[in-house]
């Protein structure tokens, strides 16, 4: 049963402290997408990742947000900096596009919950 | 940008069917996604429409008219198991790859 996997699934951290969440996407996908989700924004797309190159990452705040796919798969994404509005869940989806009639649907990973006090 | 609006929230009873009414306004339209989110779980794939007409998967149905920029996700025969946030995502082309947007989702209460 392929599925994506983040770690870790909760993370509890204090302002100023570095984070880093993972992602392993399902073998055989080829792109990769972090989303953020809160109560009050909803789900909003941060990065993606086809083939490994970052492809649009205009929804992360590229001061204190960094994601990197160091092979096939892993995804990264790391704060820091960390400041409590960054708490929210953290999901990472995979998908497969080879060609523009591909569906390319996302599957979710399980998710990050992360709070920062 | 996308302007993707979906109702709150939606109240019905088990066994009985509801309709989930989103609207969107975007260029670069390159498909439609249904996804269902069981609170403090991910959000799971039910249902991708990119032609207009009627897509049906067992009791879940999606439809798409691009000129009205308007779908529904149609759910029968309820179950309290679909109790769950319904999350209507617009895929738009773009040179650089495709991006998905989502509205802000559907609280759904099935009540018994």
């Amino acid at each position: 049963d392929a599925r994506v996997t983040q770690t870790p699934r909760h993370k509890v951290t204090e302002m100023g402290q570095e984070v880093t969440m993972r992602c392993q996407p399902i073998l055989g996908h080829n792109t990769v997408f972090w989303y953020r989700q809160t109560m009050m924004q909803g789900l909003e797309l941060l990065a993606y990742f086809r083939n490994r190159a970052p492809l649009d990452d205009s929804g992360m705040p590229k001061d204190r947000f960094s994601a990197e796919m160091p092979d096939a798969t892993l995804a990264t994404l790391k704060i820091q900096p960390s400041e409590p509005r960054d708490s929210a869940v953290y999901f990472c989806a995979s998908g497969l596009r080879r060609s523009q009639s591909d569906t390319d649907t996302q599957y979710f990973g399980p998710g990050t919950r992360l709070t920062v006090l | 940008g996308q302007n993707i609006d979906q109702p709150t929230e939606m109240t019905a009873t088990e066994g009985a069917i509801v309709q989930i009414n989103c609207t969107y306004q975007t260029s670069g339209f390159n498909g439609l996604f249904w996804y269902q989110q069981h609170a403090g779980e991910a959000p799971t794939f039910l249902s991708y429409n990119v032609l207009d007409g009627l897509e049906e998967k067992g009791r879940f149905s999606s439809f798409l008219s691009r000129s009205k920029g308007y779908s529904y996700l149609l759910l029968k025969e309820l179950q309290m198991k679909d109790s769950a946030s319904y999350l209507c995502a617009v895929r738009v082309f773009k040179a650089a790859g495709n991006k998905l947007t989502f509205g802000g989702g559907t609280r759904v209460l099935v009540k018994p």
